[in-house]
């Protein structure tokens, strides 16, 4: 079954402990991006990646790391979790430079930073 | 700059009846598609619909439509017959350039029986 799987999909977290969420797909896309969904704000980018070792700031990358060391696999970071990021995260991906590229979505992870 | 605005943070609509979700974008790019998911309680991003900058005719799905206008920058979507189940949060989004996606702030809908 094509699809993006993220883990974990809760966590609760305390200010300043590193963490990772993941992020894989199975669909040989070559794009990948992450994003925030925040109450009366939408989802905002926050990285993207057009292919293995090419990543790219988005709209809110501020606090946030990633890496594309596989094509698969598009992790983000987060080293020193703060409340305010405190949000739903969602990855996507699809294959690059088609006109009509559909984002194939994750599930979500529920992040809350105390 | 790319910009999706969506000025309706609720709507209500009688099931069976149809609705309308606004939804105005702003670009420069001459290329761009335009999207609309749903979003369920339970959080998943569901795809819905795409119409592309160069599309001639109103994309469809199903019980879904996309009215677009092109000259006015509106890409609003329509559901027909509504059912219960159609309860969720929308989000209408832009492709322009890369694959880059914008969203809007979304709409809640909330379908009365």
């Amino acid at each position: 079954e094509a699809q993006v799987t993220q883990n974990p999909r809760y966590l609760i977290t305390v200010t300043g402990k590193k963490l990772t969420v993941t992020c894989s797909q199975n669909m040989n896309h070559e794009y990948m991006s992450w994003y925030r969904q925040d109450p009366g704000l939408g989802l905002r980018q926050i990285y993207y990646s057009m292919n293995v070792e090419v990543t790219d700031k988005g709209d809110v990358p501020e606090g946030y790391k990633v890496s594309r060391k596989e094509k698969r696999n598009f992790p983000l970071i987060l080293e020193s979790p703060s409340p305010n990021q405190t949000s739903l995260y969602f990855c996507a991906s699809t294959f690059f430079g088609t006109d009509y590229n559909e984002q194939f979505f994750g599930p979500g992870t529920r992040l809350t930073v105390l | 700059a790319q910009k999706i605005t969506q000025t309706q943070p609720g709507m209500f609509v009688q099931e069976k009846e149809a609705v309308t979700l606004d939804c105005t974008y702003d670009t420069s790019d001459p290329s761009y598609g335009l999207f609309w998911y749903k979003q369920p309680s339970s959080g998943e991003m569901i795809f819905l619909i795409y119409q592309g900058s160069y599309d001639q005719q109103n994309a469809t799905e199903g019980r879904y439509s996309l009215n677009f206008q092109k000259a006015r920058k509106s890409a609003n979507l329509v559901i027909s017959a509504s059912q219960l189940g159609d309860s969720a949060m929308y989000f209408c989004a832009m492709r322009a350039g890369a694959n880059n996606l914008f969203f809007g702030t979304g709409t809640r809908l909330t379908v009365i029986p």
